[in-house]
């Protein structure tokens, strides 16, 4: 059984459309994340969730909008693509909501999705 | 955001060879993790390190965290070609992962 699914594992579009990214996580998390992966492997956190709250809005253009139907899973549209959205995005989750002093729990990421922007 | 320097970026090396990737921060870390991400999966968590001094071993694979907690590293004895990846090492000082830019290892037979 997956721990954490994305679908789709290839998306192809044109400049200008809104796509969306699906996450499903059956570990029993509470915490979801998305991370952007661009094309020098560089990993990113775009947006935190926890117990279907946000939690991390990082510097991303509100183009980006995370959705989140319920605790298993954390969705991402994208309206009007633009070329620099070319990249890898991987979802996560992890139990616990970790920072400052706390121990980082562990992340477990999905298989993540090629966004390609033509 | 706390800055994490890894290097080398790129390594290519026979099998059997030993290696040595580091992670440095001019900051404190509150715990580092080491993962390993292979071509077209996510990453993987290799070890969470938290005390300064730390050494921690997972076969072949050996994680140092620094006295100071400012740095780590992360040693391979006998690499296989198994090993290939690009290895990233993370702190979570916010409320998500803080990745360091990875160091890619290409173990060749």
């Amino acid at each position: 059984d997956t721990a954490v699914s994305q679908t789709p594992k290839y998306l192809v579009t044109q400049m200008g459309n809104d796509k969306s990214i699906k996450c499903e996580q059956n570990l029993g998390h509470d915490t979801m994340y998305w991370y952007k992966q661009d094309s020098k492997k560089f990993l990113k956190i775009m947006f935190s969730y926890n117990n279907k709250e946000l939690i991390i809005n990082e510097t991303v253009p509100n183009r980006f909008s995370p959705k989140s139907p319920d605790k298993a899973h954390l969705n991402l549209h994208i309206n009007s693509l633009e070329l620099g959205d070319s990249a890898v995005y991987f979802c996560a989750s992890s139990q616990d909501l970790a920072g400052g002093l706390m121990t980082a729990d562990t992340q477990y990421f999905g298989p993540g999705t090629r966004l390609t922007v033509l | 955001t706390q800055l994490l320097e890894q290097s080398p970026q790129f390594l290519s090396i026979q099998e059997g060879e030993n290696l040595t990737v580091y992670c440095n921060s001019s900051s404190v870390f509150s715990s580092l993790q080491w993962y390993r991400q292979e071509p077209g999966e996510g990453p993987v968590l290799l070890v969470t390190v938290v005390t300064g001094g730390e050494v921690k071993k997972l076969k072949r694979l050996t994680f140092q965290f620094g006295d100071a907690r400012k740095d780590s590293s992360l040693h391979i004895t006998a690499a296989q070609p198994g090993d290939t990846g690009l290895y990233l090492c993370a702190d979570n000082s916010g409320y998500a992962l803080n990745f360091g830019k990875g160091t890619s290892l290409l173990v060749t037979p």
